[in-house]
């Protein structure tokens, strides 16, 4: 099993410029995250689908879109980037609805530059 | 939301033990206490998650008094490799509901 993958692992951008993140998990999770991670902070969640066909607004969703495509795709989309968009963005998939914050899986980052 | 408070920083030599206390005064009555270590260039990883009294695993014991106002996470022998940032989450139910603070930066010194 592969976990979780995002593509790519780098990108460059210019201000204005968009593109889509991309994360697959083959762990059959329902629910599926999208955090970004600035220098020296916490992971904030921009995104969540806490299962396929639904997705909701994080703590710091401006400037993002989300698709969830199916259960194992979970896409993440900056129309205009701006530099303040510059971090890491980690996805991670998880299996929730027992009454226990199950364990979160994570991506390996994608790490993007806003210039 | 249950908000959590943990050092922002510690050191320890190798072999020693290392505890990192989580403070969670408002936490309720169904939320549970997890903990995940990140390094460097990785995502985080879940270690340890609990209710209430002890949860011990391969890597990890967790402790957590009655009152469930404050969780201990404690490392046996740390080595060079446990130098890492560790969060402290509170919550229930999912990931919606919680967040992943500044964690702890833990520092091994050989």
């Amino acid at each position: 099993n592969a976990g979780v993958t995002q593509t790519p692992k780098f990108q460059v951008l210019k201000t204005g410029q968009s593109m889509t993140l991309q994360c697959a998990q083959d762990m059959n999770h329902n629910s599926m995250y999208w955090y970004r991670q600035d220098p020296g902070m916490g992971l904030r969640l921009i995104y969540y689908s806490a299962s396929e066909g639904t997705t909701d607004k994080g703590e710091v969703p401006n400037g993002y879109n989300v698709s969830r495509l199916n259960k194992r795709e979970f896409s993440l989309r900056l129309e205009s980037a701006a530099p303040s968009q510059t971090s890491v963005y980690f996805c991670a998939s998880s299996e929730v609805g027992q009454g226990v914050v199950g364990e979160q899986f994570f991506g390996p980052g994608t790490r993007l530059t806003v210039l | 939301l249950a908000k959590t408070t943990q050092p922002i920083s510690m050191d320890s030599y190798e072999g020693q033990e290392v505890n990192i206390t989580c403070s969670h005064n408002n936490i309720a009555t169904n939320d549970y206490i997890t903990w995940y270590q990140q390094f460097p260039s990785q995502g985080p990883r879940f270690i340890i998650q609990g209710y209430k009294t002890k949860v011990t695993n391969e890597v990890a014991s967790l402790f957590i008094p009655a009152d469930r106002k404050s969780s201990t996470l404690s490392l046996p022998r740390v080595s060079l490799s446990d130098t890492a940032v560790y969060y402290c989450l509170v919550g229930d139910g999912g990931y919606q509901k919680v967040t992943f603070g500044i964690g702890t930066k833990l520092q091994v010194i050989p």
